[in-house]
């Protein structure tokens, strides 16, 4: 079952600008991940972020939890059209030590 | 870094015919492997989670004689689909983990069933 719910659905932006994308989920966590898919792709691992953390940043990745909302947010800096991709963010349910992703976000970069 | 490798990375086959594909952990052992099925632009759905040794633990509404799972080794699962029909055509993605939280996935494999 999907375990979490993103918006936008999809963001166009101009390159530099900054991308947020938000994530909601519906049971508590072991840790919330985000990952990167190129059309047509695998996945890559972006970033990890433990249920005891509030805030990580990795390069121009900066990722917050909030767990007594149950919702992550994933921000991009001073984007490039390189980062044209769909992102998703994949929660560890406590309990069961298996990923359920939630339903993602196309992000379009436009040179 | 962990490498996880999918064969083939495409395939097509005829309707009712069953294909194989596999996935490997090269440079680690994996005692549990999960396999995943995504269409064209929608996310991931777990299938199932793959056990080395045991039988594998298939998500509600997957059907276990249809999408055969055997995790022979530390290194190899497997995920058959019987008698494919063109409603099996998918992405399919396997993963392994590590560990107790790293996970790492695989490129793909395209499935078109003709």
């Amino acid at each position: 079952s999907q375990q979490g719910e993103e918006d936008p659905q999809a963001l166009s932006i101009q390159e530099g600008e900054n991308a947020t994308m938000n994530c909601s989920y519906k049971t508590s966590i072991n840790n919330l991940q985000w990952y990167r898919q190129n059309s047509g792709r695998g996945l890559v691992h972006l970033i990890l972020i433990r249920s005891n953390e509030r805030e990580k940043h990795s390069g121009r990745l900066r990722v917050t939890l909030d767990t007594s909302k149950k919702s992550s947010s994933l921000l991009i800096t001073a984007s490039r059209a390189a980062d044209t991709a769909s992102y998703f963010c994949a929660t560890d349910p406590t309990g069961f030590q298996k990923l359920v992703f939630g339903t993602g976000t196309r992000l379009l970069v436009s040179p | 870094g962990a490498v996880v490798s999918q064969h083939p990375s495409w395939v097509i086959c005829k309707s009712g015919t069953s294909v194989k594909i596999e996935c490997r952990s090269l440079d680690f052992q994996a005692t549990t492997m999960f396999w995943y099925r995504q269409f064209p632009k929608q996310s991931l759905m777990l299938m199932a989670t793959s056990n080395e040794g045991s039988k594998a633990t298939y998500e509600q509404g997957v059907e276990k004689d249809k999408f055969l799972i055997n995790h022979a080794s530390l290194t190899l699962s497997t995920l058959t689909v019987t008698s494919a029909h063109p409603e099996d055509s998918s992405f399919y993605i396997c993963s392994a983990r590590r560990g107790k939280y790293e996970q790492y996935f695989g490129p793909g494999t395209r499935l078109t069933v003709t």
